[in-house]
């Protein structure tokens, strides 16, 4: 079982309407969760951390915790092409564990904003 | 400018050669990272740093090797006992408090010929 399991996509989400990600985790010991967004061919980028549950928003960009659950989710409302990607979903291994220090990473969401 | 900066951007290595790639970062960060990514893959940690002169092995690093001499450097060596070492490294820095974020240069894509 991967540590770290996001659905590879592609995602395509109309220009305008809410693309919804979501990311589950398997260390239940896990503090710490992240979003990067990775263009083709470009290193990955930090849009969103959260670490506590519920939501927390930053501009366009919604992020959702459920830790009981063990997920992780994003929105990104009013999509637009620019936003045409790959989405990371990162966690940061509990102290209890070999993960300790390490981010995991899922294999990513590849999301295609159509005009 | 503050950031990470990676070199070169792209590496050709003909096979049975040892190559460096290079990683600063003047953010002052404490941790260092290095990361291996294969198209269509997620990230797969190679080698990390919390602190100078200090490292460990994250999950793939075989063929690999890294010294952390200054807070500012943290080089990676792909050996010739790496049998497949063609891919997108990508190094990272965090600061080491705990909100533990990472950010990542801009990446050394690395082909053998």
């Amino acid at each position: 079982q991967k540590e770290v399991e996001q659905n590879s996509g592609p995602l395509s989400v109309p220009e305008g309407a809410i693309a919804s990600l979501n990311c589950t985790y398997s260390d239940r010991g896990s503090q710490s969760f992240f979003w990067y967004r990775q263009y083709s061919g470009k290193s990955p980028e930090l849009i969103m951390s959260i670490y506590s549950n519920g939501d927390k928003e930053d501009g366009r960009f919604t992020a959702q915790l459920n830790k009981a659950s063990q997920y992780v989710s994003l929105l990104i409302r009013d999509s637009q092409p620019s936003d045409s990607a790959t989405y990371l979903c990162a966690v940061f291994g509990a102290m209890t564990t070999d993960s300790w220090g390490k981010l995991q990473f899922g294999a990513g969401t590849q999301v295609v904003v159509t005009p | 400018d503050g950031g990470i900066t990676q070199s070169p951007k792209y590496l050709f290595r003909k096979e049975g050669q040892n190559v460096t790639l290079s990683c600063e970062q003047n953010l002052n960060h404490d941790a260092m990272y290095w990361y291996r990514q294969d198209p269509g893959q997620g990230l797969r940690l190679i080698y990390y740093s919390q602190i100078v002169n200090d490292f460990q092995k994250g999950d793939i690093a075989e063929g690999y090797s890294v010294s952390r001499e200054k807070k500012e450097s943290f080089p990676l060596t792909v050996t010739s006992a790496q049998k497949n070492p063609t891919a997108f490294y990508l190094c990272a820095s965090s600061p080491g408090t705990s909100l533990n974020e990472q950010f990542f240069g801009p990446g050394t894509r690395l082909t053998v010929l």
